[in-house]
């Protein structure tokens, strides 16, 4: 089975520092991985997905099949970036999302 | 605001009690979603419609829990008999079926229910 693996609960950096969230996932066949984003009294939303390769809100997210990771990096943290994250893909052959369970990064200022 | 929209934001309840919950997708979508959520943890899937029909279920889909999407627009959540684990944010997603492998999921604010 699937299986999405966010190691940190919680990642505290400095404005303008790098970020990296990290996400290993374990899945058979060729996986499309999701990073969605919560903010604060806010909705869940995507934030990216490695398919499409687009880089938002200056996040980035690179899939490396071979360390079967698809880490969040970011150069230089701003402070509106402190919310969940949460790394997901598909259960094989189905719809439904499999989520790890978030990592909460704080910018401070 | 288009988006998905849940009702009640909030249900506070007493064990054994029924419970209720409502989800309006975005309009034009046909697939539907609901997912648990409880402390610390990432959403998990409970059960999927396409249109009005109900494809996928979870494990985690006791038979106390039973969704409907009637007419293949909103759909809900009845929780029967409730129990002090079930207390979670009920969380509702549609998507509308198109080329990609998988669909973007837009989820709505969530329903957080407490079960005293």
């Amino acid at each position: 089975a699937q299986r999405v693996t966010q190691p940190e609960k919680l990642l505290s950096v400095f404005k303008g520092a790098p970020v990296e969230l990290k996400c290993n996932y374990s899945y058979s066949g060729s996986p499309e991985l999701f990073w969605y984003v919560q903010y604060s009294r806010q909705r869940l939303q995507l934030l990216l997905r490695h398919i499409s390769r687009e880089s938002i809100k200056g996040f980035t997210a690179d899939l490396n099949k071979g360390e079967t990771s698809f880490h969040l990096k970011k150069p230089f943290a701003q402070e509106e970036d402190s919310a969940m994250y949460y790394c997901a893909l598909p259960d094989t052959g189905r719809r439904a999302l499999t989520f790890g369970s978030g990592t909460r990064l704080q910018v401070q200022p | 605001d288009t988006g998905v929209s849940q009702d009640p934001r909030h249900k506070i309840t007493k064990r054994g009690q029924n419970v209720t919950f409502r989800c309006d997708p975005i309009s034009e979508h046909n697939r539907l979603y609901w997912y648990r959520q409880t402390l610390g943890q990432g959403p998990e899937f409970l059960t999927y419609f396409q249109n009005e029909a109900q494809l996928e279920k979870s494990r985690l889909l006791s038979d106390r829990f039973s969704a409907e999407r009637p007419k293949g627009s909103f759909s809900t959540l009845e929780i029967q008999r409730t129990e002090q684990g079930d207390s979670a944010m009920y969380l509702c997603a549609s998507s509308l079926a198109g080329t990609r492998n998988t669909d973007t999921q837009y989820f709505g604010p969530g329903t957080r229910l407490t079960v005293l």
